[in-house]
């Protein structure tokens, strides 16, 4: 699986829009981006995934560049409980280990 | 639906000394994973099975880790005899056949002394 860089940390004002940026130039055609955070004391949570177009939850949105050599993960409205540690991962879905292999991840905290 | 379920919560033992985490999957939930996850680290995966199939267990320490997945549901991790270094939070995470809905437990946080 392609490997990705993320900034280690960031800060984000309570109520303005977190932009978390992640590097995957070496991704290849088959493989998704996924993000997922993890909040102090709690394991890892999923966001959202996306292959080529953009995509939008109830969580985020995740914006993938034409090229698909990097993304951005966007929380329209940061609040407190937002501070986490992002995680930007690619995978293959058709990799027969399916496995998630983390990164540092960026840590994200909110302030108010 | 319940969550992925993991005991105990915490665990402080001697080095040398052995240890064992449980987990309990998502009812339905073929993949399971067991991640070693260092502080300031991202998770480590340490062993991925299939059913009470071992997909994957090539970054498992063998000489001291020891994981199964008795009639593919529940699993047990341990650890024997443990190293200072092994001081980490176990999480344990389960997946349907694979797909992108990881589901992480809230793991074990071991301190080895």
């Amino acid at each position: 699986d392609a490997k990705t860089t993320q900034p280690p940390s960031m800060d984000c004002a309570e109520g303005r829009a977190a932009n978390l940026p992640c590097n995957h130039s070496t991704i290849s055609g088959n493989e998704y981006v996924y993000w997922y955070r993890q909040i102090h004391s709690q394991g890892p949570q999923y966001i959202i995934h996306g292959l080529k177009n953009n995509e939008t939850n109830e969580m985020a949105s995740l914006i993938i560049t034409e090229d698909r050599k990097s993304s951005t993960l966007i929380l329209p409205h940061a609040t407190l409980r937002d501070t986490a540690v992002y995680y930007c991962i690619v995978r293959a879905t058709n990799n027969a280990g399916n496995m998630l292999t983390f990164g540092g991840g960026t840590r994200l905290m909110v302030k108010p | 639906e319940a969550g992925v379920a993991q005991s105990p919560r915490y665990k402080i033992i001697e080095k040398r000394q052995s240890v064992a985490f449980w987990c309990n999957p998502i009812s339905g939930h073929a993949t399971l994973y067991w991640y070693q996850q260092i502080l300031g680290q991202g998770p480590k995966l340490l062993i991925q099975f299939q059913n009470n199939g071992v997909v994957d267990d090539s970054q498992l320490p063998k000489d001291r880790f020891s994981a199964e997945r008795l009639k593919g549901v529940d699993s047990t991790l341990k650890i024997q005899p443990a190293k200072l270094e092994d001081s980490a939070v176990y999480l344990c995470a389960s997946s349907f056949e694979g797909t992108y809905g990881y589901t992480f437990g809230s793991g074990t946080r071991l301190t080895v002394v």
